[in-house]
């Protein structure tokens, strides 16, 4: 069963910069249909997809965020990480890693998030 | 950015109610749409892919349909344990942008 899991401070001051890791096991991690991916939700509200990294550490970013966001990889540890610069109060959300998979099978290929990690608060406070 | 727009927003149900919810996007996206079930305090668990796609274990109640730029997602009996929240997610282009979200809650 594949698991993720993420990791990092859970308070950050504003203009500081917000680091998380996710941790992935029970599965195979540098598959080529496989990507990594972070998604965030403030308290009460909808989702934001951040961005993705390739097991090849080539990324796509959300460009609301581009500006301020670095998603890396560590194949070596099954790990990736996200790094958001210059925070605000507005940055404030549960914070969600997810495999994203490339399904090739007919009729049409597609993508979707199956695996998620149970998420971590980060908090943008002084 | 495609906009996704759910509706209704929220919607209140009885056990053994049928519930239709739908996603539309602001252009054509295909079938390249998800739909995702989240519960209080819990992640997203994807339930369709590409549409209409059953994901595995996913019960057979949930079921959907759509393409282009209008979709559904069908709950044929609900079940106590699908109080929650839905969300449709489009996987056309970048960004990926989910709907609003749709409450389902106990009538």
């Amino acid at each position: 069963q594949v698991q993720l899991q993420e990791s990092g401070p859970g308070l950050v001051k504003p203009s500081q910069t917000l680091s998380l890791t996710c941790t992935v096991s029970g599965g195979s991690f540098s598959v080529g249909s496989y990507y990594w991916t972070w998604i965030r939700q403030p308290a009460g509200k909808g989702l934001q997809w951040i961005g993705r990294v390739y097991t090849t550490g080539s990324t796509d970013y959300n460009p609301s965020l581009q500006s301020r966001v670095t998603i890396s990889i560590d194949t070596s540890k099954n790990q990736f990480s996200l790094k958001l610069t210059s925070v605000t109060a507005s940055d404030t959300a549960v914070y969600y890693c997810a495999r994203g998979i490339k399904d090739y099978a007919p009729p049409l290929p597609t993508e979707y998030f199956d695996y998620w990690g149970q998420g971590a608060l980060v908090t943008v406070s002084p | 950015d495609i906009q996704m727009t759910q509706s209704p927003s929220s919607l209140s149900a009885s056990v053994g109610d049928r519930v239709t919810i739908t996603c539309r996007t602001s252009q054509n996206i295909s079938s390249y749409l998800n739909w995702y079930q989240q519960k209080p305090g819990r992640a997203p668990k994807l339930l369709i892919y590409a549409a209409s796609t059953l994901q595995s274990r996913v019960p057979s109640r949930f079921s959907a349909s759509g393409s282009g730029t209008e979709f559904t997602l069908t709950i044929s009996s609900l079940q106590p344990e699908d109080f929650a929240t839905y969300y449709c997610q489009q996987c056309y282009s970048i960004p990926r942008t989910f709907g609003q979200g749709t409450r389902v809650e106990i009538k």
